[in-house]
């Protein structure tokens, strides 16, 4: 799971309340990134941020909120809008670099966090 | 984004044996990589390969890339039952700075 650490594990959510899910990265990476996963959905890409006070919305945006005001730190924001919440929510920061003559540029996965809406 | 493609869904095989799964996928990638995910758990970068590489190894891991065909195949020789987890593809398109994941192969490695 490497420097990424996603709290909490997992989340209970009444119907109607906003929900914050937190992702923290020690790994000083500029983008970062939340997808939903759903079962035999694989990812889907909520939003991402390539650089602080910066961020772009995903494939599945709607009903979702987020902010970038540290390096550090991107929380996501499940709000009352998001029809169909319950699922495993991950967080991903991207190392990006030169090597061998070309690019690199693989995703750190945090451990996720299960969220139920009862 | 379209999802890629990941052939088969599912895999069982024997300890030992070798597992062979597929992606394909449907615009220009700058790169491709497999992530491997163990059951409730985040994802684990297993490799990369660039768009204009056609084979590349790691341990006991060999991806290789057909541009012309827009697929790729992961290959894990000598399977372990530690290897049971799903496998996922996922490419860059030309341009842009996200992946684009496809469904996974859920792999049981048995003893």
């Amino acid at each position: 799971d490497g420097g990424i650490t996603q709290s909490p594990k997992y989340l209970f959510r009444k119907e109607g309340q906003n929900v914050t899910l937190s992702c923290e990265q020690n790994l000083n990476h500029d983008a970062m990134y939340w997808y939903r996963q759903d079962p035999g959905q694989g990812l889907r890409l909520i939003y991402y941020s390539q650089i602080v006070n910066d961020f772009q919305k995903g494939d599945i945006a709607e009903g979702y909120s987020v902010s970038r005001e540290k390096k550090e730190s991107f929380p996501l924001t499940v709000t009352s809008a998001q029809k169909n919440p319950t699922a495993f929510y991950l967080c991903a920061s991207r190392r990006e670099g030169l090597a061998g003559g070309g690019t690199y540029n693989e995703q750190f996965f945090g451990p996720g966090t299960r969220l139920t809406v009862l | 984004s379209q999802q890629g493609e990941e052939d088969p869904q599912a895999l069982s095989i024997q300890e030992g044996e070798n597992a062979t799964m597929n992606c394909s996928y449907k615009t220009s990638i700058n790169n491709l990589q497999w992530y491997r995910q163990n059951s409730g758990r985040g994802l684990v970068h297993l490799i990369l390969i660039r768009s204009n590489e056609r084979e590349k190894h790691s341990g006991r891991l060999r991806v290789t890339l057909d541009t012309s065909k827009k697929s790729s195949s992961l290959l894990i020789t000598a399977s372990r039952a530690a290897d049971t987890a799903s496998y996922f593809c996922a490419y860059m398109n030309s341009g842009y700075s996200t992946l684009t994941f496809g469904k996974g192969t859920m792999l049981l490695v048995s003893p």
